[in-house]
């Protein structure tokens, strides 16, 4: 069965400085890749998506991730955040071929300090 | 508009009487979800539907119950709430292969 694994379960970082929040999957087939970000007192939003193609994807809010299937990775980046980046982000798979199924992470609270 | 609604968005209750939250979905999406979201474990998957009368256990599924007789609704049903249902819930629906989309939650408090 597939799992997806999120690295730090938080990461404080200053304003303006460059953050990366890991996620590691383990699927023995294609697979389809997303983060998701939950801001305080919120429902979760699509940030990004992987399903083929291009493996370096461009979400909402200047986030970015990079699939790298050889390290079975879907690390998302930001080069510059704002405090209002603070929030939780998840990242989900769904096994590929059409199957319904996610699987989520623990998440990952991102704490932008001044 | 395009949306996951839940309702209520909030519930205070008390141990043993049964309560139902519901989830409608405009999109005629064939998957619906109902998870569950606790301070350090992220979201747990406690019921899924693939379609209309099709439905199977998550990570979670003890002390639930779910019904999919409507392809845009799926009810979350406690007949016997427990303290330890005390939790935020979420319902998403998604086609497949697609992202999920959610609600915006449901926080119940069970005393």
């Amino acid at each position: 069965a597939q799992s997806v694994t999120q690295l730090d379960s938080q990461v404080p970082v200053f304003e303006e400085a460059p953050v990366e929040l890991r996620c590691n999957y383990s699927s023995s087939v294609s697979v389809y890749l997303f983060w998701y970000v939950q801001y305080p007192n919120q429902g979760l939003q699509l940030l990004l998506k992987y399903l083929s193609g291009s493996t370096l994807v461009k979400g909402i809010n200047g986030f970015e991730a990079e699939f790298n299937k050889s390290q079975t990775s879907f690390h998302l980046r930001k080069p510059s955040v704002h405090i209002s980046d603070t929030a939780e982000y998840f990242c989900a798979v769904n096994k590929g071929g059409g199957s319904y199924i996610p699987t989520f992470g623990r998440g990952t609270s991102l704490i932008v300090h001044p | 508009e395009a949306q996951v609604t839940q309702n209520p968005r909030y519930l205070i209750t008390v141990t043993g009487k049964k309560l139902t939250v519901t989830c409608s979905q405009n999109m005629n999406h064939e998957y619906m979800s109902w998870y569950r979201q606790d301070p350090g474990l992220g979201l747990r998957q406690i019921y899924y539907s693939m379609n209309v009368e099709v439905t199977d256990k998550g990570d979670v599924p003890e002390g639930y119950k779910v019904s999919r007789k409507e392809k845009r609704n799926f009810p979350l049903i406690l007949e016997s709430p427990s303290p330890n249902q005390t939790s935020l819930y979420f319902c998403a629906s998604s086609s497949p292969g697609e992202p999920q989309h959610f609600g915006d939650g449901t926080r119940l408090s069970i005393l």
